[in-house]
């Protein structure tokens, strides 16, 4: 069964870091680009960044670029995201999606990892 | 923080239809042929309803339809049926980023 599986969410203060993984099963991890998407509370979807099959190419929300870092293990399986210098409104369930012919549509999801920013 | 403007809620009975528009910009929507719709239930992850404009994917009901005309995209529920009640997103491929819409609440009456 295909599955991504996401982890290392919590509590953490303003200004600190989180990194979040995501592990792939079931399917070709490396013929796949990744992405990361979150949802605060009772709010809509927002793509966060994107990571192509080699790793060679990324990009990054506005919201995002200069304190998240997306990185991936092809050899594990597993898809990252360093998250610095969080917000408050960095708060949200963060999702990681399979890319469908790079970036034009998410056809696997996990079920997400909550991360909340407060003192 | 920009996103595609679709209308909050919509709403309909049994065996109704309903259409949830997206609109975007000629730089996303009105760029590219790949305007997706996720459907969300609380507290779940977002499953994949119609990609590039107008196709399913194996297993979404053919009561689920879309469209795209300049700007604007569009996704139909034919024949409502309660289970059809969630939110539901369109998203957008916009070159160097994915671009998702503000969501809609469906409701069945």
């Amino acid at each position: 069964e295909e599955q991504l599986v996401e982890s290392g969410g919590g509590l953490v203060q303003p200004g600190g870091s989180l990194r979040l993984s995501c592990a792939a099963s079931g399917f070709p991890f490396s013929a796949y680009w990744m992405h990361w998407v979150r949802q605060a509370p009772g709010r809509g979807l927002v793509w966060v960044s994107r990571i192509d099959n080699e790793g060679r190419s990324i990009t990054y929300a506005d919201s995002v670029k200069g304190r998240f870092t997306i990185s991936r293990d092809n050899a594990k399986d597993t898809l990252y995201l360093q998250m610095n210098s969080l917000r408050a409104d960095d708060t949200a369930v963060y999702y990681c999606a399979r890319g469908v012919a790079g970036a034009r549509h998410f056809d696997l999801w996990g079920r997400g990892t909550l991360v909340t920013v407060s003192s | 923080q920009y996103a595609l403007t679709q209308p909050p809620s919509a709403s309909g009975s049994p065996g109704q239809s309903v259409t949830i528009s997206c609109t975007g910009t000629s730089s996303d929507v009105g760029h590219y042929e790949y305007v997706s719709w996720y459907q969300q239930y609380p507290g779940k992850a977002p499953k994949l309803m119609i990609y590039e404009v107008s196709k399913r994917p194996s297993g979404v009901p053919d009561r689920f339809s879309g469209s795209k005309s300049g700007n604007t995209a569009s996704l139909t529920v034919s024949g409502l049926q309660a289970e059809d009640e969630a939110d539901y997103y369109c998203c957008s491929y916009a070159g160097s980023s994915n671009v998702f819409g503000t969501g809609t609440k469906v409701t069945v009456l």
